[in-house]
């Protein structure tokens, strides 16, 4: 399994700030995803990174609030932009290889805003 | 809307005891199935994946699948305190389809 590293581990920011959380994996890997879990809560996909191309957002996200990049086939980033402390959760990168339908995640960013 | 539902616990079993955790799902087109392992303050960790009918065993775990009835499972044999932990029951749609669509969650103690 690919082994993915995410940063800032945590972090507490200030309301209407932005923070971009890093994702970086192992090896070449066809699909990368962002999730957020909120507190007690289980896993809600935010978006799939698309290598190339604009990623692919799920109802109740959108792309000036959450702007994704996937710049090649290893790394993503995730923007928290404007943030409210509703947006206080952690943020999951995962990733899954060519032909695999298993996904496996990073550690985790946590958020607290202020 | 796909929907996964787990029983929702919390479920406590004894050490030593089987675990049985459970999972249906809404979307009939589901081919693959997995189940995660959360401990409290980490990421989700994949323990285990079914993709046919039946069982499937890996030490400790094992999965059971029935697609006609759109329910999965997973048993944890001779439970350890270490297998205290939420348990994610995800499913990935037939096809092109690429995302997973996860459970709540059961939240599993096991007491020594």
């Amino acid at each position: 399994s690919a082994v993915i590293s995410q940063k800032p581990s945590r972090d507490i920011c200030q309301r209407g700030t932005s923070l971009t959380i890093q994702c970086q994996v192992d090896s070449q890997v066809t699909m990368m995803f962002w999730y957020r879990q909120q507190p007690g809560q289980s896993l809600t996909l935010i978006a799939t990174a698309n290598q190339g191309s604009e990623a692919t957002y799920e109802s109740g996200f959108v792309i000036d609030k959450f702007p994704i990049s996937r710049p090649n086939l290893t790394f993503s980033t995730l923007t928290v932009s404007n943030m409210s402390p509703e947006d206080s959760s952690i943020y999951l990168c995962s990733a899954s290889g060519t032909g695999q339908d298993e996904q496996f995640f990073g550690p985790g960013t946590r958020l607290t805003v202020l | 809307q796909k929907e996964v539902e787990q029983n929702s616990g919390p479920l406590s079993v004894p050490e030593g005891a089987i675990a049985s955790l459970n999972c249906t799902y809404s979307d009939r087109g589901s081919q693959s199935f997995f189940w995660y392992r959360q401990y409290s303050g980490k990421s989700p960790e994949l323990i285990m994946s079914i993709y046919s009918n039946g069982d499937k065993e890996d030490g400790r775990f094992t999965a059971q699948l029935n697609k006609a009835s759109q329910y999965v499972s997973l048993l944890i044999r001779d439970s350890q305190p270490s297998d205290s932990a939420t348990y994610l029951c995800a499913v990935k749609g037939g096809g092109s389809n690429y995302k997973l669509t996860f459970g709540k969650g059961t939240l599993l103690t096991v007491n020594p």
